[in-house]
């Protein structure tokens, strides 16, 4: 089932902070975080996995929350080169489902000067 | 190390024929996935292989197939083409071991008119 992502888009100046959240209805073992500049490739940029620590990607930062099925991505003091669409994966705890990462519809950030 | 690799970058085709889209994935990636990507709906996962093996199955019709070869790379085929199938599909390889990132190609442009 697709995971829910939040808010569908983002405009912000540079310098301020932005939270994307990700939501699953479905017991999650790991979240990955991928970003997606127009006309390239999903770049990967976290995986956070259950049981695991807040990991970080220069000044983004991602948790994840087991018992919502929930994660965050926070980007502070955000640069113009942060714009892009953000998708998060989820992979659920089934060990045959591991490998089949099911992506949200994205979330638009948009930076400007 | 060389990216992932597809081919070919565009496709334009007419109703009611058949593609084949390649993907040669990271040296030393034995998992390729596939993705549709079409706006507004996210990346849609199709299948992913491993060990020329195809573990995960995503909820499209059976006119989407593909294959894995020895040497890791995947090849992707849709038939009787529908205006619907317009997209990019993209293909990632990765690790497949410990819930490693996937690595994403450019992707193939695949207009059906």
């Amino acid at each position: 089932q697709q995971p829910v992502q939040s808010p569908q888009a983002v405009i912000l100046r540079e310098g301020e902070d932005a939270v994307i959240n990700c939501s699953s209805s479905k017991a999650l073992y790991s979240v990955h975080w991928y970003r997606q500049k127009h006309g390239e490739a999903p770049v990967f940029l976290m995986i956070l996995l259950k049981g695991g620590e807040q990991m970080r990607h220069e000044k983004i930062s991602a948790s994840f929350n087991e018992k919502k099925q929930q994660s965050s991505l926070y980007l502070t003091a955000s640069q113009l080169s942060y714009s892009g669409t953000y998708f998060c994966g989820t992979a659920g705890s089934s060990g045959g489902s591991n490998y089949k990462l099911t992506f949200g519809k994205g979330t638009l950030l948009t930076v400007n000067p | 190390k060389a990216g992932v690799t597809q081919t070919p970058r565009y496709l334009i085709k007419t109703r009611g024929q058949q593609v084949t889209l390649s993907c040669s994935p990271i040296s030393g990636h034995r998992s390729v996935s596939w993705y549709q990507q079409t706006p507004g709906q996210g990346l849609q996962f199709l299948f992913e292989y491993f060990s020329e093996t195809q573990r995960n199955k995503g909820n499209f019709p059976g006119r989407f197939s593909g294959r894995q070869f020895s040497n890791s790379r995947s090849e992707m085929n849709v038939s009787t083409l529908e205006l619907g199938d317009s997209a990019l599909y993209l293909c990632a390889s990765s690790l497949a071991t410990g819930y490693s990132p996937l690595h994403f190609g450019n992707g193939t442009r695949l207009t059906v008119t």
